[in-house]
């Protein structure tokens, strides 16, 4: 069972254009989200983050927005680059059921966004 | 400063064997996660310690254990391998174990099991 997901595998966007890309989650537990990306050969990189008292939150050309009431976030690029282009994976925690338990990621299957210049 | 490193970088196995994986965290960092990613999913939470303790640990089988060191290093172990354990085992490491700092994940090791 997907409790977070991404539903493009894959999106193709002009250099200087707009990226959206979207993620869907069932886990109403989860109060925090956060974006990570991922070139070939290396680990993920957090990109930008979003707590769940929020429902925007901005950080250069990056921008995250959180519809909590459809269980639902989107990331923004403006302007697309060229080096914009890896997968992106959405990410949502939850506190560990017990005090100074692990706070788990739990990830999507990731969206491959291409930057065309 | 170094980032997350992982080793070995690939490595191929036979079923039934046994593999140790290893990750040493940024520094400072007390707290370390494995994840497994399979070919066109995300990663996956296998385990996470924090201060030589295991604080969580995912939907795996008891086939696979880890543990953590006095200077933070961690290791991953899979037992009696099979085929769908081939994956990206990535390691991530944060300051804390339940605050809402972001993990730093290093390169992973690609595991192939023939």
């Amino acid at each position: 069972d997907q409790q977070v997901k991404q539903n493009s595998p894959s999106l193709s966007v002009q250099e200087g254009r707009i990226s959206i890309l979207n993620c869907d989650y069932t886990n109403s537990m989860f109060d925090y989200f956060l974006w990570y990306k991922k070139y070939p050969a290396e680990g993920p990189t957090f990109l930008i983050s979003i707590s769940s008292i929020k429902d925007k939150n901005e950080d250069g050309r990056f921008t995250v927005f959180l519809n909590k009431s459809a269980k639902h976030l989107s990331l923004h690029i403006v302007p697309s680059q060229p080096g914009d282009s890896a997968v992106y994976f959405c990410a949502a925690s939850n506190t560990g059921i017990s005090s100074g338990s692990a706070r788990q990621l739990t990830f999507g299957s990731g969206t491959q966004l291409t930057v065309l210049p | 400063d170094a980032g997350v490193t992982q080793s070995p970088t690939h490595l191929i196995k036979t079923r039934g064997q046994h593999v140790t994986l290893r990750c040493s965290p940024i520094s400072g960092h007390k707290s370390v996660s494995w994840y497994q990613q399979v070919l066109g999913q995300g990663p996956q939470f296998i385990f996470q310690y924090y201060e030589k303790e295991e604080r969580g640990r995912g939907n795996f089988p008891d086939r696979f254990s880890a543990r953590q060191f006095p200077n933070y290093s961690s290791e991953l172990n899979v037992n009696a391998l099979l085929l769908g354990d081939s994956a990206l085992y990535l390691c991530a490491s944060s300051l804390q174990v339940s605050s809402y700092n972001e993990q730093f994940f290093g390169p992973g090791t690609r595991l192939t099991v023939l």
